[in-house]
């Protein structure tokens, strides 16, 4: 149980693009889910917390408007990345948390995104 | 906010060994788990352990809230075991936000 799924896995685009990375909760209700970006050789970085049906709070640092969060649905969390540049490109990785009396977080296998 | 600390940073082990990964965290905690991240960056759940004693094989995890860390214990290791370990917590009250140590990358070798 409590498997989380991201799609694309690997995604590459074109500066200037936009691209969006679906998270989905595969059995399970998912109340919070979390956007992580993972540079190369390094930990993951909280980029915002999703609750679903409100917006999405973001950490300091991470440009809300190029970076666009959707949680429409307790299974469903999309991050857009607008007019992509270079510097964009890294390892996204989504997270859920839901289940009851548990703070507990799943994973998502995560999406490397390549801004040529 | 609060920080986490993980030793060592890097760790070769021959196969077999067995070997401890320590997390030290800043303030208490209501959610601590340890993370597998395999060469392909998929995190692998290890571990929910807020406090107490679990063991999964060849894991274990022991946590000792009131002193702020955490152990995780790999026996009779396997090259498959190699990658980079992560503790991650998250504090406060309804606070879910976890953050990421800085890893222990661990390469066992045959």
């Amino acid at each position: 149980g409590a498997v989380v799924s991201q799609h694309p896995s690997r995604v590459i685009c074109k500066s200037g693009t936009s691209v969006k990375i679906e998270c989905r909760s595969l059995d399970f209700q998912a109340t919070t889910m979390f956007w992580y970006r993972q540079f190369p050789k390094q930990s993951l970085m909280l980029m915002a917390t999703s609750n679903e049906g409100s917006k999405a709070t973001y950490e300091q640092g991470v440009e809300k408007d190029k970076f666009l969060i959707n949680h429409a649905s307790l299974t469903l969390s999309t991050l857009t990345v607008t007019s992509a540049h270079p510097e964009d490109s890294s390892f996204y990785i989504c997270s859920a948390t839901g289940l009851a009396s548990s703070y507990e977080q799943y994973f998502g296998p995560g999406t490397r995104l390549t801004v040529t | 906010g609060i920080q986490v600390e993980q030793s060592p940073p890097d760790l070769i082990l021959q196969e077999g060994a067995n070997s401890t990964l320590r997390c030290n965290f800043s303030d208490s905690v209501n959610n601590l788990q340890w993370f597998h991240q395999n060469p392909w960056g998929q995190l692998i759940n290890l571990f929910y352990i807020p406090s107490g004693t679990k063991q999964n094989g060849r894991l274990s995890a022991t946590t000792v809230a009131t002193e702020r860390y955490s152990l995780l214990y790999i026996s009779s290791s396997q090259t498959t075991d190699s990658g980079v370990y992560f503790c991650a917590v998250s504090s406060g009250a309804g606070s879910y936000q976890l953050t990421f140590g800085k890893g222990t990358k661990l390469s066992v070798i045959p």
